[in-house]
């Protein structure tokens, strides 16, 4: 079945250091979804990418989709406090399920 | 919208007592997923629903496990008999039709002594 992976799975940055996650699949990805998990919250969706070699920005957070479909990143440009969390990708299949990967934990020190 | 709601938020039970977690979706999605997320395993699809019918079950772990979903606004996920690895955290997650963002609920806290 689909796997996806994702590294690191622990990231201490200082704080306005940048990050990046990157995420990869076993299979070609129709879609790559990313979400965001707060200490002691649930996965709350950021963004989801379609296209071959697409690139989204959402402030300073860029994510990009792999030319193969395969592969995704997730780049924070000087991280906050408040970027504090666990970011996972996630792979569409079979209509609306995800797999999900593994997740990277983004510690911050202010 | 209130958002998805679960309940109970957390359940401590001891070994071989039957748990039941609930879900209600956000009004007007038709697609439902149960998760269960461990730090060994991850967050992990046990079970998704469309139109209040299973159409992927096979992430439930095993025969312990049954989920139901009687109407669009409703849905349960039952442990019988429970065991101690059964311990993580339950969420519920619901979509639109076409829209694949899914929204989840804050999740239980299962702890199973």
């Amino acid at each position: 079945g689909q796997q996806v992976m994702q590294i690191p799975q622990y990231q201490h940055v200082q704080e306005g250091e940048d990050f990046t996650t990157y995420c990869n699949s076993s299979t070609t990805l129709s879609n790559i979804q990313w979400y965001k998990q707060r200490p002691g919250g649930h996965p709350v969706f950021l963004i989801q990418l379609v296209k071959s070699g697409e690139v989204k920005k959402q402030k300073r957070l860029t994510f990009q989709f792999g030319e193969a479909k395969k592969n995704s990143s997730l780049h924070i440009t000087a991280t906050q406090t408040t970027d504090v969390g666990t970011y996972f990708c996630a792979g569409v299949r079979g209509g609306n399920m995800l797999t999900f990967g593994g997740g990277t934990r983004l510690m911050v020190k202010p | 919208d209130a958002g998805v709601i679960q309940s109970p938020r957390h359940e401590v039970t001891e070994m071989g007592q039957e748990v039941t977690l609930r879900c209600k979706p956000i009004s007007g999605h038709n697609s439902l997923f149960w998760y269960r997320q461990t730090m060994m395993r991850g967050l992990e699809l046990l079970i998704y629903f469309n139109n209040n019918v299973p159409i992927d079950d096979s992430g439930m772990p095993e025969d312990r496990f049954s989920a139901k979903m009687p109407n669009a606004s409703f849905s349960t996920l039952k442990i019988q008999p429970s065991e101690p690895r059964d311990s993580a955290v339950y969420f519920c997650a619901s979509s639109s039709q076409g829209v694949y963002e899914q929204f989840f609920g804050p999740g239980t806290r299962l702890t199973v002594l």
